[in-house]
């Protein structure tokens, strides 16, 4: 079956440090895949969308890198502030079926000051 | 730009009621999208309608049916209602579909008693 896996667990990282986020799947192929961030209370905001043929985007202080291989993709927040501390949810297209984005249960990020 | 918005934010109904949630895209945006969001199942797809015609559903039970409107504005229903349809129903808006940007509302959250 399809499973779309991110650490359930909360990260807890001090100010300034670089978080690391992962976003795991089997049974998909994705073209691409997206990243959002979700704040208590409110919708999902969009962060940054990687395609199959990139290895790395760059927006800031955050980066995705998106390896088919190993069927996996990385977030990181350099130089992390207390502001972003939220849950993060990755999103993959649905069995390459068009327009149904299946997102993964997310990982909430909690950065000390 | 205005963004996505919903109505209402929040609502109480009663087991065996009915529910109709709205959901109005940015302007220009002609695919919405509507999630269901708990805190066991994270975030699932409902369906997305694009131009008036539902594209994808996702594997929910029938009691949960939506429409979109000409000028693009969307609704949903949810018949019956279950103590376990209580959810942050979140819609989302895209100019023609998943593999793009997808605009969160707000969402609108529903307690059934």
């Amino acid at each position: 079956s399809q499973k779309i896996e991110q650490n359930s667990e909360a990260l807890n990282i001090q100010e300034g440090k670089t978080a690391t986020l992962t976003c795991n799947y089997t049974n998909y192929s994705p073209a691409y895949l997206q990243w959002y961030r979700q704040d208590p209370g409110r919708g999902p905001v969009f962060l940054l969308l990687i395609r199959e043929n990139e290895k790395e985007k760059r927006k800031e202080r955050l980066k995705v890198t998106f390896d088919t291989t190993l069927k996996q993709s990385l977030f990181h927040i350099t130089a992390s502030q207390p502001a972003d501390s939220a849950t993060y949810l990755c999103a993959l297209e649905h069995n390459n079926a068009g327009n149904m984005l299946t997102f993964g249960g997310g990982t909430r990020l909690m950065v000390k000051p | 730009k205005a963004g996505v918005t919903q109505t209402p934010r929040y609502l109480i109904k009663t087991r065996g009621q009915q529910v109709t949630l709205s959901c109005s895209p940015i302007s220009g945006h002609r695919s919405v999208s509507w999630y269901q969001q708990t805190p066991g199942q994270g975030l699932q797809f409902l369906f997305e309608y694009f131009s008036e015609t539902q594209r994808n559903k996702g594997n929910f039970p029938g009691r949960f049916s939506g429409r979109q409107f000409s000028n693009s504005r969307s609704e949903m229903n949810v018949s019956t209602l279950e103590l376990g349809d209580s959810a942050l129903y979140l819609c989302a808006s895209s100019l023609t579909g998943s593999r793009e940007t997808q605009y969160f509302g707000p969402g609108t959250r529903l307690l059934v008693l």
